[in-house]
């Protein structure tokens, strides 16, 4: 069965500084791999998706993550974060053997930039 | 384009009262449809996905049941609800295909069960 453990619950950093969110998935076929940001009361926004191909994917924002097959992780990145950043950041895999009908969740990570 | 609507936005329910969450999508066909709760400080749990009219998986046991009445309607209900199902509620849609596979999620409804 697939799992996604996204390792810090909350990420406090400044702004303008790097930082990462770490996630790191279980699955025994291959798998897509995606991140998603949500803002306070709504949906979930993608931010960014691993299909195949590179292993550096960039997506919207700034953002980008890089798929590491031997460590089954897909940590996210951004090397200057804004005040706009605040948000809770949620790390999915779907399996794609069947085509995605089940794309799990982590737990997510709240990242919150201060001035 | 493709368009997701899920109503109501909050909701306020006394124990034991009725549930009916709707969502429905626009600008596509056959999609996949999916139920999930977000619990306050916890991530995304899955509870129902739909890959057709009438076809309904259920991921966990639960006081809730859904139903796709037509091909872009998902409908998450409860005949009593209880104070746990508390949280919030998103619905999501996709489609199969190389370049398509993430989720498009409604706006989502705020539960509260009192």
């Amino acid at each position: 069965a697939q799992s996604v453990t996204q390792l810090d619950s909350q990420v406090p950093v400044f702004e303008e500084a790097p930082v990462e969110l770490r996630c790191n998935y279980s699955s025994s076929v291959s798998v897509y791999l995606f991140w998603y940001v949500q803002y306070p009361n709504q949906g979930l926004q993608l931010l960014l998706k691993y299909l195949s191909g590179s292993t550096l994917v960039k997506g919207i924002n700034g953002f980008e993550a890089e798929f590491n097959k031997s460590q089954t992780s897909f940590h996210l990145r951004k090397p200057s974060v804004h005040i706009s950043d605040t948000a809770e950041y949620f790390c999915a895999v779907s399996d794609r053997g069947t085509g995605g009908f089940k794309t799990i969740f982590g737990a997510g990570t709240r990242l919150f930039v201060k001035a | 384009s493709q368009t997701i609507h899920q109503w109501p936005a909050t909701l306020v329910q006394p124990v034991g009262s009725p549930l009916s969450l709707e969502c429905t999508v626009e600008g596509t066909s056959n999609p996949n449809l999916y139920w999930y709760r977000q619990a306050a400080g916890r991530g995304l749990q899955l509870l129902f996905y739909s890959v057709g009219i009438g076809q309904i998986s259920s991921e966990v046991p639960q006081n809730l049941s859904a139903s796709r009445p037509q091909d872009r309607q998902f409908i998450l209900s409860s005949k009593k609800l209880l104070l746990s199902d508390s949280g919030f509620y998103l619905c999501a849609w996709s489609v199969l295909g190389n370049r398509n596979t993430e989720a498009f999620f409604g706006q989502g409804t705020r539960l509260t069960v009192v």
